[in-house]
């Protein structure tokens, strides 16, 4: 039973571009969700929080939508420097405490 | 601005040999993680650590894989004998423990590459 699913693209954009990604969970008392970004080959690297209602910074956009159960980002006027892998990253409480789990994560690249 | 270090950066072994990859988690964190990447595939959780005993674990982390914290500043993984399937980018990462996993975000490690040859 797999807790969060991305598509996993790539997504081909031109500079400029917005695009969206989704991201959907399955335990619904998920209440805490993460999208990183991670460039080839390298660590993880924190992107935004999406706790409640939503998040914004810039032009990174993430929304949570409690009755359908998805996480989303919204990159507006894209950059080359936005290509990378966006993992979705939410709870995962099949332990006594719980951890993190990621998604396979969706390839961006940004054309010139 | 703090960060998590790993080392070493590159690790190659034969298999059935031991490793120990070694971490320095950022210093006021409570938690501390081993997550592992298999080239091509998802970051997958293996280890948490909290209060110097492990807290939860995954169905990868089985009884080749240990964790350590010897001093106050580092944070081990081992592996006692290494098989090809093991192979994979290993990170460590540490969270600061104002909110208990999994509510909080994790700082990562750049990795250790382990080639198990």
């Amino acid at each position: 039973r797999k807790e969060v699913e991305q598509d996993p693209g790539p997504f081909n954009v031109p500079e400029g571009a917005t695009v969206a990604f989704n991201c959907t969970y399955s335990n619904s008392a998920s209440q805490s969700f993460f999208w990183y970004r991670q460039d080839c080959r390298k660590e993880p690297k924190l992107l935004m929080s999406v706790y409640s209602s939503g998040n914004e910074d810039g032009r990174f956009t993430a929304q949570l939508n409690r009755a359908s159960q998805y996480i989303s980002l919204l990159i507006r006027d894209s950059k080359l420097s936005d290509s990378a892998t966006y993992l979705c990253v939410g709870p995962y409480y099949g332990g006594s405490q719980g951890n993190l789990i990621f998604g396979k994560g969706t390839k961006l690249s940004v054309k010139p | 601005e703090p960060e998590v270090t790993q080392t070493p950066s590159h690790q190659v072994t034969q298999m059935g040999q031991e490793v120990i990859l070694r971490c320095v988690p950022i210093s006021n964190h409570l938690y501390f993680y081993w997550y592992r990447q298999i080239l091509g595939q998802k970051v997958e959780f293996l280890v948490s650590f909290y209060n110097n005993e492990i807290s939860e674990k995954s169905e990868i982390f089985d009884d080749q894989f240990s964790v350590e914290r010897p001093d106050g500043s580092n944070f081990t993984l081992k592996i006692r004998s290494t098989k090809l399937e093991d192979s994979a980018m290993y990170f460590c990462a540490s969270s600061r423990g104002t909110v208990r996993p999994p509510n909080e975000k994790l700082f990562f490690g750049s990795g250790t590459q382990l080639s198990v040859l």
